[in-house]
């Protein structure tokens, strides 16, 4: 079945410094998203990624999706005590089914 | 709009004892999902649903079961529980495939001892 994969599992960064996320699915996705999840909270959804090759922007948060629309990164620069928590990416298939990374944890040292 | 209900907030059930996790949704989504997330971990697809009497599985199937009679609701039913179904369960709506955002309840707290 599809897998997603998301590296790395943490990251701890001084604050100020860059973060970023990376996630591979095992198949071609039709498209992916991108959640944060503070603890005890839900995920909250950030951004879609649709196009092969998009890139998006969300002030210091910046989304790419691969050419082969198969993998996506999340780079954030600048991190801020308030990017703390978990983020994840979900990859859709045509038939709705959606699986999620393992997530990757963010913890930033003010 | 109360966006997606969960009830209950937090349960404890006993090994091999039974039960309904409650899921409603009022967007008038047509996508819901049933996740599980154990400490430290990812989601889990347990369950989803493409449209009332519409249903399939995810990656965890076994152990639960669900229905989808209306549109706004997706509940997900537990039986027999086992300490491995010891979790936060999730259910989450949209709209449809390719529109993006899943909104998420607030979760269920379940612990089988």
């Amino acid at each position: 079945g599809q897998q997603v994969m998301q590296i790395p599992q943490y990251q701890h960064v001084q604050e100020g410094e860059d973060f970023t996320t990376y996630c591979n699915s095992s198949t071609t996705l039709s498209n992916i998203q991108w959640y944060k999840q503070r603890p005890g909270g839900h995920p909250v959804f950030l951004i879609q990624l649709v196009k092969s090759g998009e890139v998006k922007k969300q002030k210091r948060l910046t989304f790419q999706f691969g050419e082969a629309k198969k993998n996506s990164s999340l780079h954030i620069t600048a991190t801020q005590t308030t990017d703390v928590g978990t983020y994840f990416c979900a990859g859709d298939t045509n038939a709705g089914k959606s699986t999620f990374g393992d997530g990757t944890t963010l913890t930033v040292k003010p | 709009n109360a966006g997606v209900t969960q009830t209950p907030k937090f349960r404890i059930l006993k090994i091999g004892q039974s039960m309904t996790l409650q899921c409603t949704q009022d967007m008038n989504h047509n996508y819901m999902y049933w996740y599980r997330q154990d400490p430290g971990m990812g989601l889990k697809l347990i369950y989803y649903s493409v449209g009332a009497g519409i249903t399939d599985k995810g990656e965890v199937p076994n152990g639960y079961n669900v229905s989808r009679s209306t549109t706004e609701d997706f509940p997900l039913r537990l039986e027999l529980a086992a300490p491995s179904q010891t979790s936060v369960y999730f259910c989450a709506s949209r709209a449809g495939t390719g529109l993006g955002e899943q909104y998420f309840g607030p979760g269920t707290r379940l612990t089988v001892t």
